[in-house]
């Protein structure tokens, strides 16, 4: 496509349930990003990717959260015994990688735990 | 540790110029950042500056200083639309993390 898609765009859970939440980066974008965004605030960097390895876990709150990617393309962040906390929207990003510098963002998927 | 310090909120009148200012504090610097978000939309990126100076582009402005550890965005011409949130990113050396400030929401009044 032409843009950064994820999916699904709203999704509501309870309390200790698993999440996953998909992201189809731009098409030849080596570098993929996960952000976390609290209301009225910034963004939080989770994971990012290079290709299907994911050299910077540093952002990922707990054990809870796993990211992964596949085919250098689609990756999906997967949130286990989803707790209020998590309650946020989730933006992803891809970007040319070594080659290019501009992150593209997605429309993100705003999650709320219940 | 690292840190990104930018205003909250700026108010400005339509017509007008106004600037965002960025200080930072991060291990290592490979370049820095200035998206717009709207509200309830995702972040679309404006500049980006790795070397000292500053980087025109039609009504928008970036200017970084590394020794200080400075930059602002400078909006000119200011239209009701610039409404929004700015953010201020700044990504870490031989990595592609990127740390994002918590935004300076700027509201355009007529």
């Amino acid at each position: 496509g032409a843009g950064v898609s994820q999916s699904p765009s709203n999704k509501v859970t309870e309390k200790g349930k698993d999440v996953e939440l998909r992201c189809d980066p731009i098409s030849g974008h080596t570098a993929l990003y996960w952000y976390r965004q609290s209301l009225g605030q910034g963004l939080e960097f989770l994971i990012y990717f290079q290709g299907n390895s994911a050299p910077d876990k540093s952002g990922l709150p707990s054990d809870r959260f796993s990211a992964e990617r596949t085919g250098g393309s689609v990756s999906t962040l997967t949130i286990q015994r989803t707790q209020q906390e998590d309650s946020a929207v989730y933006l992803c990003a891809s970007s040319l990688g070594l080659a290019g510098e501009t992150q593209y963002f997605g429309p993100g998927t705003r999650l709320l735990v219940l | 540790g690292q840190n990104i310090d930018q205003p909250t909120e700026m108010t400005a009148t339509e017509g007008a110029i106004v600037q965002i200012n960025c200080t930072y504090q991060t291990s290592g610097f490979n370049g820095l950042f200035w998206y717009q978000q709207h509200a309830g939309e995702a972040p679309t990126f404006l500049s980006y500056n790795v070397l000292d100076g500053l980087e025109e582009k039609g009504r928008f402005s970036s200017f970084l200083s590394r020794s200080k550890g400075y930059s602002y965005l400078l909006l000119k011409e200011l239209q009701m639309k610039d409404s929004a949130s700015y953010l201020c990113a700044v990504k870490n050396t031989g990595g592609f993390k990127t740390i994002f400030g918590a935004g300076t929401r700027l509201f355009v009044k007529a």
